[in-house]
């Protein structure tokens, strides 16, 4: 069956600009990562979904991030305001249920901020 | 300190040969481990998910845990080109922050098996 897939696969934009990113999951998981990964670095937590529901959006570095999951199935990790800090993989998860089950990672889309 | 420690490398093997890749942790709420692994621009994939102490094999890879010590690691036999990627530890816990089920990685370590 189909991943998690991640759209788009690359972005580059101008600082200051605003961004939106694509997950979509695996059919039938209701738990939902971001994660933030930079050069040379693992991937860094960013707010965790079940359901609708932010969980967790402990990770978030800031109030210019912010990630939405209205159906419980396809969320958007939007940034405001970007800054060239913010360059990264954003990466997205999916898992069954959360807490211990096997989280099943997207390509990544690849943020440039120039 | 950081909550793990993992040395990034880089990791320069010759075919065949095995493979040792550690991670070290400071806090003993942690209560499941992992291994994934990820090739250049991809996502990182699973390799070995384990809850306790001990050792657990799959195929060529085992994963080896030491919660007393607070230390992971992998083990790779007879190494193959394919094998050539960046291996990422990482660790969870239930109620770790309050949150339920996000993964704290290590940096990761780069590996190239030479044929």
């Amino acid at each position: 069956g189909a991943g998690v897939s991640q759209t788009p696969s690359n972005k580059v934009t101008e600082k200051g600009k605003y961004v939106e990113l694509r997950c979509d999951p695996i059919s039938g998981h209701t738990a939902l990562y971001w994660y933030r990964q930079s050069l040379g670095q693992g991937p860094e937590f960013l707010i965790y979904f079940q359901g609708t529901g932010a969980a967790d959006d402990s990770g978030l570095p800031n109030d210019r991030f912010f990630a939405v999951r209205p159906e419980g199935s396809v969320s958007t990790l939007k940034i405001q305001r970007t800054e060239r800090g913010d360059s990264a993989v954003y990466l997205c998860a999916s898992s069954l249920s959360g807490s211990r089950e096997t989280q099943y990672f997207g390509p990544g889309t690849r943020l440039l901020v120039l | 300190q950081k909550e793990v420690e993992q040395d990034p490398g880089p990791l320069s093997v010759p075919e065949g040969a095995i493979v040792s890749l550690n991670c070290t942790y400071s806090n003993s709420a942690f209560q499941y481990f992992m291994w994934y692994r990820q090739y250049s621009r991809k996502g990182p994939e699973l390799l070995m998910y384990t809850y306790s102490s001990g050792n657990k094999e799959d195929g060529r890879f085992t994963a080896q845990v030491d919660k007393s010590s607070k230390y992971i690691s992998l083990f790779i036999r007879d190494s193959q080109p394919s094998d050539s990627a960046t291996y990422l530890c990482a660790i969870g816990s239930m109620n770790y922050g309050g949150s339920q089920g996000n993964l704290i990685f290590g940096k990761g370590t780069k590996l190239s098996v030479k044929p």
